[in-house]
């Protein structure tokens, strides 16, 4: 079973649509846990940490659930500007995982 | 901000020859550092995480012998291809944990290696 996992889409939705993103991860004892943003042909970089309590950055809010070992990335008002597959990521120890991605088109 | 930097962004190689790739922390020092690799349409892969002063430490299946990493100092980490083959063409990348960040981690630019 791989370490996140997550739905790899296609998400088509339209400008000012809402989009949510789920992704599950299996070591119970992850530390850490982010949403980063890859444009095509570029590197990964940190959308947003996650936290306990759910936490919220202008239109984009993280939640997560330890109990069932699942972060959601909420995100509201679709910009075109939003399209870009974003990586669900996970901390250990001392390593870091990654999900497959999943791939958002907003389209106009 | 803090900035990884990774060099060269794009190498074409002849096979059989090697490919060195480095991976420099701009503003900050980081003692651990992560090579990755993606394929198209695919995840970051961790192939091996690089420790300042020590050997590195790979991933299930990577070839240490293959893809050799050195990080000689707290701002340096280097990967080389050796002996490249077609097969090794990928977008690789490096990242580096900013401890006075509370480990948050950066990612260089990534090298696309095209082994003809």
């Amino acid at each position: 079973r791989k370490e996140v996992e997550q739905d790899p889409g296609p998400f088509n939705v339209p400008e000012g649509a809402t989009v949510a993103f789920n992704c599950t991860y299996s070591n119970s004892a992850s530390q850490s846990f982010f949403w980063y943003r890859q444009d095509c042909r570029k590197e990964p970089k940190l959308l947003m940490s996650v936290y306990s309590s759910g936490n919220e950055d202008g239109r984009f809010t993280a939640q997560l659930n330890r109990a069932s070992q699942y972060i959601s990335l909420l995100i509201r008002d679709s910009k075109l500007s939003d399209s870009a597959t974003y990586l669900c990521v996970v901390r250990g120890f001392n390593k870091f995982y990654f999900g497959s991605g999943t791939k958002l088109n907003v389209k106009p | 901000g803090a900035v990884v930097s990774q060099h060269p962004s794009r190498v074409i190689c002849k096979s059989g020859t090697s490919v060195k790739i480095e991976c420099r922390s701009l503003d900050f020092q980081a003692t651990t550092m992560f090579w990755y690799r993606q394929f198209p349409k695919q995840s970051l892969m961790l192939m091996a995480t690089s420790n300042e002063g020590s050997k590195a430490t790979y991933e299930q299946g990577v070839e240490k012998d293959k893809f050799l990493i050195n990080h000689a100092s707290l701002t340096l980490s280097t990967l080389t291809v050796t002996s490249a083959h077609p097969e090794d063409s990928s977008f690789y990348i490096c990242s580096a944990r900013d401890e006075s960040r509370a480990g948050e981690l950066f990612f260089g630019e990534g090298s696309r290696l095209t082994v003809l």
